[in-house]
Formats: C-alpha cells, sequence, structure tokens
C-alpha cells in the first residue's frame, strides 16, 4: 500500500542531544513537508521541499534541520538549538506543484510524539 | 490577509445541526485552497483541493465554496452528526509566481464538537 511512514511514533530525547526523525513516502510525490503541532495549536510548517536536493525554511525552522537526498526520504532533525522540542511532528507530501490545477491535496504520517527528558 | 486565518476557533453543536466556517487566505498569487478533516488519534485527510473562483463541491452532508478575489472559502456540514467531531484544517498554498511558492501552510483550525 502506499503512503507515508514516520518513525519513530514516540521518541525520549535528553537535554542537549540531537535526534532525528525518519518519514519515508512511496507515493512517487516530489514535495514534502514537516509540521509541528503543540497543544491547543495548529500545524506549523518547519521545512518543506519541492524537489530532491532542495529545501526551504517554514516559519519557525530555528533549531531545526532537514536534508532531501532523495525523493522518497525527508528526515527531520531536531538539534539541541531547539529549546522547546517536545511536540508532535507530523510529515506530509503531495505531488509537484510545479503543474497548474493538479490536485495538489497533501496525505500525512502517523506522527511522532518527541518528548524531552 | 497575508495569512491563512480560521474562525472560528471552535464551535458547539447539537447532532442535528446545520454548520459553517470560514477560511480567509490571500488572494494574490492564489494557486489552491485545500480543507482537511483531522480526527483525533488519526492523521489529517483532504476533504477538498478547490482551484476556480465560485468552485463548489460536495461529500456527502460536506460542502464547501470558494472565492479567490476576496479570499474566502466557507465548509459546510449538514445536519451534523457526532462522527463529524473533528478539527478542520484549511491551507492556501501559493502559486509559482510567488516567493513562497510551494509553502503548504494551515489555518489554525476550527474544533468541531457534535453533541448527541
Amino acid at each position: 500500500d502506499g503512503g507515508i511512514t514516520q518513525s519513530p511514533k514516540y521518541l525520549f530525547r535528553k537535554e542537549g542531544q540531537n535526534v532525528t526523525l525518519s518519514c519515508e513516502q512511496n507515493l512517487n510525490h516530489d514535495a514534502m513537508y514537516w509540521y509541528r503541532q503543540d497543544p491547543g495549536q495548529g500545524l506549523r510548517l518547519i521545512y518543506y521541499s519541492q524537489i530532491v536536493n532542495d529545501f526551504q525554511k517554514g516559519d519557525i525552522a530555528e533549531g531545526y534541520s532537514v536534508s532531501r537526498e532523495k525523493k522518497e526520504s525527508f528526515p527531520l532533525t531536531v538539534t539541541s538549538a531547539q529549546k522547546n522540542p517536545t511536540a508532535f511532528y507530523l510529515c506530509a507530501s503531495s505531488v509537484t506543484m510545479l503543474e497548474p490545477l493538479m490536485n495538489t491535496e497533501a496525505f500525512f504520517g502517523q506522527g511522532t510524539r518527541l518528548t524531552v527528558v | 490577509i497575508l495569512n491563512v486565518e480560521q474562525s472560528p476557533q471552535s464551535l458547539h453543536v447539537q447532532e442535528g445541526d446545520s454548520t459553517n466556517f470560514t477560511c480567509s487566505f490571500p488572494s494574490s498569487n492564489f494557486y489552491a485552497l485545500h480543507w482537511y478533516r483531522w480526527e483525533t488519534a488519526k492523521s489529517p485527510e483532504a476533504l477538498f483541493v478547490m482551484t476556480l473562483n465560485g468552485d463548489e463541491k460536495k461529500k456527502g452532508r460536506i460542502s464547501a465554496t470558494l472565492n479567490t478575489k476576496e479570499g474566502y472559502s466557507y465548509l459546510y456540514i449538514k445536519g451534523s452528526q457526532p462522527e463529524d467531531s473533528a478539527t478542520y484544517l484549511c491551507a492556501s498554498p501559493p502559486n509559482a509566481g510567488g516567493t513562497s511558492y510551494g509553502k503548504l501552510t494551515f489555518g489554525q483550525g476550527t474544533i468541531l464538537t457534535v453533541h448527541p
């Protein structure tokens, strides 16, 4: 079945450690996205990528880094510079937005809940 | 409007009531308008992707309209049921002519609770 897989589902991190969240998709989508959700808040965009080897900062990129070396993979690293990393992280993908009027709906993974201990 | 905004933030209705909420978005560089439903313990799922001014889409008891000139979309739910309880999100990615091309940002969402 095609879809997006995020791992792990739960992740615990000690303060000062970097951690990497995995996101893999087999939908052949060009675009991928990382979002963060905090309690009582909506989805905030961390990073996005429209094509392999290219990515852009979203609204809250500080303390995070990404790579897009393969079309199907878009890992997110939460660095020690992120002051408040405890949150729920969602990865999504969609077809390219290069083609006008193409159905660009996003498909989401199941999420990773990161807790700093 | 500079960002995607949704109202109201939350809504409580009784089973059988009809309801609607609003998504406002920047009308310049419009590319598409997305509506998603996000149920508790699940991933967000797309309801509609709308691209043309005046477009109306319907899926069962849920429908949506789009006004790209004034920058708003309405989502309607007819005869709400408890299973409609969810957070409803909208997003409006800008087109290739804008500096934020491909940036898929969401509004804060409307939390709908339907009471039996």
